[in-house]
């Protein structure tokens, strides 16, 4: 049973290029977390996300970035028209429902992302 | 607010000597979870601690939680150089979100 996958692994873009961020849930996860980690500090979330619905993006900057989780295929994050400052590794974790009492997280590898 | 967060920011203890980092939180919560980073990798989980325990074992690991003054410790005994890492707590807000902490960034001399 794989884990939580993610591509690229790494991703370098030039300023006012677009990013696209993959994310695989494992298999049978229906629950797919986004989280941003900048330099030297810890994971905030962004988005939270069930097939087809945005469930909570409250973590989200207001522009540039959004996220999608569509029936078929994986959890896509977008950010466009990059800017240095979204230099940062992204990470994703999936649940197989709700995460909380009783259902982890299981986090991927993340995407680093570095603008130039 | 940050929901987690830990002391000390940064630890250097030398390989075999026991490490002890602290978490404190603000909100109720009805877990608590600590995870480990290595430079520039993943996260991996290491425990999960319940509000209604006080204390769990796993290995060399022992982490201790304490509702009343809405703080967590994690010890990890007989340190080894491959210890070396960034430490951090995490609890759960509404919708599953985890709210982290700023993290220990642990070093293991050997």
């Amino acid at each position: 049973n794989a884990g939580v996958m993610q591509n690229p692994r790494h991703l370098v873009r030039r300023r006012g290029q677009e990013a696209r961020l993959r994310c695989s849930p494992m298999k049978g996860h229906s629950h797919v977390y986004w989280y941003r980690q900048l330099p030297e500090e810890g994971l905030k979330f962004m988005v939270y996300l069930q097939k087809e619905n945005i469930i909570d993006e409250s973590g989200m900057p207001k522009e540039r970035f959004s996220a999608e989780f569509p029936k078929e295929g994986p959890s896509i994050l977008r950010i466009q028209q990059v800017v240095r400052g979204d230099s940062a590794a992204y990470f994703c974790a999936s649940s197989p429902s709700v995460a909380g009492n009783y259902n982890e997280q299981f986090f991927g590898p993340g995407t680093r992302l570095t603008v130039l | 607010s940050q929901q987690g967060e830990e002391d000390p920011q940064a630890l250097s203890i030398q390989e075999g000597e026991n490490a002890t980092m602290n978490c404190s939180y603000k909100t109720s919560i009805n877990n608590l979870q600590w995870y480990r980073q290595n430079s520039g990798r993943g996260l991996v989980h290491l425990i999960l601690i319940r509000s209604n325990e006080r204390e769990k074992h796993s290995g060399r690991l022992r982490v201790t939680l304490d509702t009343s003054k809405k703080s967590s410790s994690l010890l990890i005994t007989a340190s080894r150089a491959a210890d070396t890492a960034s430490y951090f707590c995490a609890t759960y807000s509404q919708g599953g979100k985890l709210i982290f902490g700023q993290g220990t960034e642990l070093s293991v001399k050997p």
